[in-house]
């Protein structure tokens, strides 16, 4: 099956500043790529995703690249501010896997003032 | 209506009780989940409906027993839990029966088993 493993664990980074998330997959039939953010006891919220057949999407500050060929996506969040504090999971889901999301372990991004 | 509901929000029960999580979503979606969530983890498949039949059962121990009626609600039936099952559990759905369908969850029930 799909294994999604994610660095950092913890970021920490000062107001303004730019943070960077990054997932590898091991299933190379994987072809979905969403980015869920969950603040401290609230819903996982899905504010970007992408798909195999993009390298790259953007919104406003947030952007998800993804390299295909090494399997690995990354988000990237510019001019970060203190509202963006929370908890990012990647994940990814397979064509052979069903219905099937397969989430990374986590990054606790914490902005500072 | 882009949402997904659940209830209760809360809900504390003893472990030789039975009790009921309800979701619910209008938004037409054809697959629906149940995740369990430990803080600090990430969500943990439990089971999959998609068109009203159960697809993915995750290893689930028989003390969670899914339920889906009909194409907008899914209930998760509780029985002799264990303290361990305390967690946030959530719902979620997706448009479509696929891999690129956009996946939502609402906001969960905190389950708290004494």
């Amino acid at each position: 099956g799909e294994n999604v493993e994610q660095h950092p664990s913890t970021l920490s980074v000062q107001e303004g500043d730019s943070a960077v998330i990054k997932c590898t997959y091991s299933d190379s039939a994987s072809n979905y790529f969403p980015w869920y953010k969950q603040e401290l006891g609230k819903r996982p919220q899905l504010i970007i995703d992408i798909r195999s057949n993009v390298g790259e999407k953007k919104d406003q500050r947030i952007a998800v690249t993804l390299n295909k060929t090494a399997k690995h996506f990354s988000l990237h969040i510019t001019e970060t501010q203190p509202e963006d504090s929370a908890v990012y999971f990647c994940a990814a889901r397979s064509t052979g896997g069903g219905n099937k999301l397969t989430f990374g372990t986590g990054t606790q991004l914490k902005v500072e003032l | 209506d882009t949402e997904v509901t659940q209830t209760p929000k809360h809900l504390v029960m003893g472990m030789t009780n039975k009790k009921s999580l309800k979701c619910e979503q209008h938004m037409g979606h054809r697959a629906m989940y149940w995740y369990k969530q430990k803080a600090k983890k990430p969500p943990e498949l439990m089971f999959v409906y998609s068109y009203e039949k159960l697809s993915i059962n995750e290893s689930v121990p028989s003390r969670f027993s899914p339920e889906c009626p009909n194409s907008s609600l899914l209930n998760l039936h509780l029985h002799a839990l264990q303290p361990e099952d305390s967690a946030l559990y959530l719902c979620a759905s997706t448009s479509g029966v696929g891999p690129s369908y956009e996946q939502y969850f609402g906001p969960g029930t905190r389950l708290t088993v004494t």
